[in-house]
């Protein structure tokens, strides 16, 4: 069965420096997620992306991140100047969006970014 | 903006009993989706069921099943004959035709 996947599974690194966190999502979706999650709190949604653009994001989304689609298959967030406060679970997601899919958005297993 | 309140933060269950998990949402859209999701300690998101606002009858999965209220803006998740792996953290969430927008969640502990 066709999954998303994430590299890394963890990355630490020091606040201010640069991250970028890599997706892969099913083959044939169209619209792409990220969501964030704080230990122990509720997963947040970042930023969508479809059809090479970013179609909405959240307040937390602000100009440190970014979002790109470098290829055919990779989906990648970037992180320029990390704080303490990014320290998280960052889940990518994927979605065909066809006619009778219920919209059903399919997770990757997450990459726990920790910030130093 | 559409929220969803998980009102229990933990809930317990015995071994082969029937727990229900409550859910709330607000929203103004007639058309949607709503989900509820299992996170396992392993923190990966995994789908347990869906439900479409625009059917009447509740989805079922198995041993796990919804009480859809569109009146009442209520979504609850019955699981039963309870397993010890039911135990995980569970997210209602709701999709506004873009993104999902999740409740708070609930931790289930099973007791053997």
């Amino acid at each position: 069965e066709p999954e998303v996947t994430q590299t890394p599974s963890h990355q630490v690194t020091q606040m201010g420096q640069e991250v970028i966190l890599r997706c892969v999502p099913i083959s044939n979706h169209l619209y792409f997620y990220w969501y964030r999650q704080i230990l122990g709190q509720k997963v947040e949604f970042l930023v969508s992306f479809y059809n090479n653009e970013i179609s909405e994001k959240s307040e937390i989304f602000d100009d440190q991140f970014s979002v790109e689609r470098p290829d055919g298959s990779n989906f990648t967030l970037k992180i320029r100047s990390t704080k303490l406060e990014d320290s998280a679970m960052y889940f990518c997601a994927s979605t065909s969006r066809r006619t009778g899919s219920s919209y059903e958005q399919y997770f990757g297993p997450g990459t726990r970014l920790t910030v130093t | 903006a559409q929220t969803v309140t998980q009102s229990q933060p933990e809930m317990s269950v015995q071994e082969a009993e029937t727990v229900t998990l409550s859910c709330t949402y607000d929203t103004s859209e007639s058309d949607y989706y709503l989900f509820w999701y299992k996170q396992p300690p392993s923190r990966q998101m995994i789908l347990v069921i869906r439900q479409e606002a625009y059917k009447q009858q509740n989805a079922t999965e198995n041993r796990f099943s919804v009480n859809f209220q569109k009146a009442a803006k209520s979504f609850s998740l019955k699981i039963s004959d309870s397993q010890l792996g039911d135990a995980a953290m569970y997210f209602c969430a709701y999709n506004d035709g873009n993104k999902l927008v999740f409740g708070a969640g609930t931790i289930l502990r099973v007791k053997s």
